[in-house]
């Protein structure tokens, strides 16, 4: 079974860092592409940011570039989000999903994030 | 503000058609294909259902359909049901800075 689970998450202040992590399984991690969207109480899913499938090319949403970054570790069959300068906007549940077919194929829960002071 | 338009609400009755549109620009649905469609019921994790544009995954229902002209992307639910009452959300490639794009969702109500 394709399963996709998000951990990391919780309440932060305003300015710190968070680092959120995907474990994946039931599927060959390394043959797919990976994202990051989050999605903010009551709000829509906002794309946050993405990895092929070796780590080499990587994109950020502007709402996030050069605050969030994005990596993964094949070996290990997980996906990170290093997430830092954290503002109250960044309050959202954050989702992984799995690129196939041109689409998200498959979805963790989410992990809540919520910046507070 | 959302890159891709989608109507807020959409409504129909047991059995009926509907069609959700999702409007966006030469930059992102008018110039590429990966146009994808998702149904997120509350309280979980979206669920893909449409993917280039028009591709049904397997395991997803014949009554969800979708397709493509020019700037705007269309997901047509057939013969609804009650389950079908959800959020629907398409995304497309862009090419501007931010490379993926989420409409801002569609609440259909089954009547």
């Amino acid at each position: 079974e394709v399963q996709l689970v998000e951990s990391g998450g919780g309440l932060v202040q305003p300015g710190r860092s968070l680092r959120l992590s995907c474990a994946a399984s039931g599927f060959t991690f390394d043959n797919n592409a990976m994202h990051w969207v989050r999605q903010a109480p009551g709000r829509a899913l906002e794309w946050v940011s993405g990895v092929n499938w070796n780590g080499n090319n990587i994109d950020y949403a502007d709402s996030v570039k050069g605050r969030f970054t994005i990596s993964r570790d094949n070996a290990k069959n997980s996906l990170y989000l290093q997430m830092n300068n954290l503002s109250t906007e960044d309050t959202a549940l954050y989702y992984c999903a799995r690129v196939e077919y041109g689409g998200y194929s498959q979805w963790g829960q989410g992990t809540l994030v919520t910046v507070s002071s | 503000h959302s890159a891709l338009t989608q109507p807020a609400s959409v409504s129909g009755s047991p059995g009926q058609s509907i069609t959700i549109s999702c409007t966006g620009t030469s930059s992102d649905i008018g110039g590429y294909g990966y146009v994808s469609w998702y149904q997120q019921h509350p309280g979980k994790a979206p669920k893909l259902l449409i993917y280039n544009a028009s591709n049904r995954p397997s395991g997803v229902s014949n009554r969800f359909s979708g397709s493509k002209s020019g700037n705007t992307a269309s997901l047509t639910i057939s013969g609804l049901q009650a389950e079908d009452e959800a959020e629907y959300y398409c995304n497309s490639y862009t090419s501007g800075s931010t490379p993926w794009v989420f409409g801002g969702g569609t609440k259909v109500t089954v009547l």
